[in-house]
């Protein structure tokens, strides 16, 4: 069974760091591509970041370039965001999701339960 | 930057068709994917690459696109049906967009 866990989520102040963390479990983790997705309370769906399976490619959301870093760890199984400078409109639910390797391989189909990042003085 | 429309809220009666539009332009020249979130919940993907669900959907799930829209239909609504739907795509220009969802009310 495919799972997504996410951790490392809390209260920060405005200009503070945290370091998001996703454990995966249940599928090769090292052939998948993963993505980070927001939610803001009350809000859609926001595309954060990608990394392919081999670390060779990396994207980001314009609202966190330059501020948020994706990396992994295959020898892990995880998927991590580096979160610095934070703002309070990054309050969100953040959510680890699995990019899917069939037919057009941009879907999501699999997702963690998310973690609860809040940035508030 | 790529955009999707969806309205935000449909209602439908238990029993009946729900049908849930995704807006964009030239949106049927890409692979369009759909998500239903319960409250509470992470999302769940109902409808990938326009038509095809992922096993363990029910067939009252189904998509379609050309044109400038997209369409997630939902025959013979049920009361579990109650979520938000987001569809989504990938641009070249903007990576992975999401639609800014809708609200399924089963009356």
């Amino acid at each position: 069974e495919v799972q997504l866990v996410e951790s490392g989520g809390g209260l920060v102040k405005p200009g503070g760091s945290l370091r998001l963390s996703c454990a995966a479990s249940g599928f090769t983790f090292s052939s998948y591509s993963m993505n980070w997705v927001r939610q803001a309370p009350g809000k859609g769906l926001e595309w954060v970041s990608s990394i392919s399976s081999s670390s060779s490619y990396i994207y980001y959301a314009d609202s966190v370039k330059g501020r948020f870093t994706i990396s992994r760890d295959n020898a892990k199984n995880s998927l991590y965001l580096q979160m610095n400078s934070l703002r309070a409109e990054d309050t969100a639910v953040y959510y680890c999701a699995r990019v899917g390797d069939y037919g057009s391989g941009s879907y999501r189909d699999y997702w963690g339960q998310g973690t609860l990042v809040t940035v508030s003085s | 930057s790529y955009v999707l429309t969806q309205p935000p809220s449909v209602s439908v009666a238990p029993g009946q068709t729900a049908r849930i539009t995704c807006g964009g332009n030239n949106i049927g020249s890409k692979s369009v994917h759909w998500y239903q979130q319960k409250p509470g919940q992470a999302p769940v993907l109902v409808v990938y690459d326009d038509s095809d669900r992922p096993s363990g959907i029910p067939e009252r799930f189904s998509g379609s696109n050309s044109g400038n829209t997209a369409t997630l239909t939902i025959s013979r609504v049920e009361a579990g049906d109650e979520a938000d739907y987001y569809c989504q795509v990938w641009d070249s220009s903007s990576e992975v967009v999401f639609g800014g969802g809708t609200k399924l009310t089963v009356l």
